[in-house]
């Protein structure tokens, strides 16, 4: 089975852009698709990217998704940073028969 | 609209049993699959399993394997997810999701409210 690895914690300033990366332990990060969530406090988990780069409707264009099978991993880029998008990000991708979540990444926009 | 709704929170003794149920509506119940995830307080999110409703396939994280079961109520749109032995780092908000497809390895695109299950002496 393998992991996902992102990053405990990132921060930036508004309007800035910034990058989350969720990199593939073994195994091919382009095998399964990888998906995007993102969590405030005190609510469920939303849909920002799923399948690797697909912007669910109502998630602003300032979202972006991809993979580079050269480091083993995908990537959210999330540009002219609001303070609302501050919260925890995650994610997720498939084996062939079980689901693994990355470790979570907190966003501050400061 | 599609919505997830889900049992209310639980307080559980170590070594006892939780059931939690996830009521879908909006949408053809059998034609998503349905995932539960959840949540330690403080924690990440951890995937548990799925099950396909029209099927009713299973597929279970290894972590729960013989302790979860994951069933399907066509006529009530319902899913039930069914925790044995618990312990006390069960304790967790659980949720159900909407899968993308019915297939499996597509991410999920609704969620349910979440519920508490408390494991406590």
């Amino acid at each position: 089975n393998f992991m996902l690895t992102q990053p405990h914690s990132v921060s930036e300033s508004p309007g800035k852009t910034v990058t989350i990366s969720c990199t593939r332990s073994t195994g091919s990060i382009a095998t399964n698709y990888v998906q995007w969530y993102q969590q405030r406090p005190g609510s469920s988990p939303t849909t920002v990217i799923y399948e690797d780069s697909q912007r669910p409707s109502g998630v602003p264009d300032r979202f972006s998704g991809s993979i580079d099978s050269s480091s083993n991993s995908a990537a959210l880029t999330i540009s002219g940073l609001k303070t609302e998008d501050e919260a925890d990000y995650y994610c997720q991708s498939f084996g062939n028969n079980w689901g693994v979540f990355g470790g979570g990444t907190r966003l501050t926009v400061l | 609209q599609v919505q997830l709704v889900q049992s209310g929170a639980e307080v559980k003794k170590p070594g006892a049993s939780v059931k939690v149920s996830c009521k879908a509506s909006g949408y053809i119940f059998t034609t998503y699959g349905i995932s539960w995830v959840r949540q330690a307080p403080g924690q990440g999110l951890e995937w548990m399993g799925w099950i396909d409703t029209s099927k009713g396939n299973t597929n279970y994280a290894q972590n729960f394997e013989g302790r979860l079961t994951l069933a399907t109520d066509t006529f009530t749109s319902t899913v039930y997810m069914d925790l044995r032995s618990l312990r006390s780092d069960d304790t967790a908000v659980y949720y159900c999701a909407r899968d993308r497809r019915q297939f499996f390895g597509y991410g999920t695109d609704y969620w349910g409210q979440g519920t508490l299950v408390t494991v406590s002496s």
